[in-house]
């Protein structure tokens, strides 16, 4: 079976703080891709990244990095320097080429001025 | 970028009423669409693959008699909640697919039944 394990529900910073987001996931798949989404209130799902399972290379992009470790079966986003534009709800996805995404419960995201 | 359009971004109706949301694909084709329905503060689950041409699929536990499902182009998708009830009430996002497995959201409608 798969599962997408987000064990934050929430998570509060103060602004310029860093925060890691944990994604923990489970598949018995060799090939799959794992996502990360943005929530703001509005409700649209905004994509961050797309990794898949054989890329192993840790991304940078700007404020944000992400961590994926097979070993751990875990893909960590992590912002640094948090701002309040940050605050969202993040979800991570996994896909294993059936176009068929496994969301986690996500984690929400409260940045404080 | 592709992008996945919406209709209505959210409405109200009463208890008993079916509801219609369309679902566009605006500047590229989808054979295949996919609805989503994300319940307050929780996560998105796939209710069903929408597929031109023929019947959609649905994820086990969802009624197709309930949420109604037509592929009518290759550009629109349309589910209809007929004969809403407040439970129904949620947030009902489509997708479709991209390159390398990736999905392209639309924004999202919300449903309240009263």
């Amino acid at each position: 079976a798969q599962k997408v394990t987000q064990a934050q529900t929430e998570i509060s910073v103060v602004e310029k703080e860093d925060v890691t987001l944990d994604c923990v996931y489970e598949t018995r798949d060799t090939t799959y891709y794992l996502f990360w989404y943005k929530q703001p209130p509005s409700g649209e799902l905004v994509f961050l990244i797309r990794r898949n399972s054989f890329d192993e290379q840790n991304e940078i992009s700007g404020r944000y990095s992400w961590n994926f470790q097979k070993s751990t079966s875990s893909f960590n986003f992590t912002i640094t320097a948090s701002q309040v534009v940050d605050s969202a709800v993040y979800f991570c996805a996994l896909n294993s080429g059936t176009y068929k995404y496994i969301f986690g419960t996500g984690t929400r995201l409260k940045v404080l001025a | 970028g592709a992008v996945v359009s919406q209709h209505p971004s959210w409405v109200i109706c009463k208890s008993g009423t079916s509801v219609k949301i369309e679902c566009r694909s605006l500047d590229f084709q989808a054979t295949t669409m996919f609805w989503y329905r994300q319940f307050p503060k929780q996560s998105l689950m796939l209710m069903a693959t929408s597929n031109e041409g023929s019947k959609a699929t649905y994820e086990q536990g969802v009624e197709k008699d309930k949420f109604l499902i037509n592929h009518a182009s290759l550009t629109l998708s349309t589910l209809t909640v007929t004969s809403a009830h407040p439970e129904d009430s949620s947030f009902y996002i489509c997708s479709a697919p991209g390159l390398f497995d990736t999905q392209y959201f639309g924004p999202g409608t919300r449903l309240t039944v009263l």
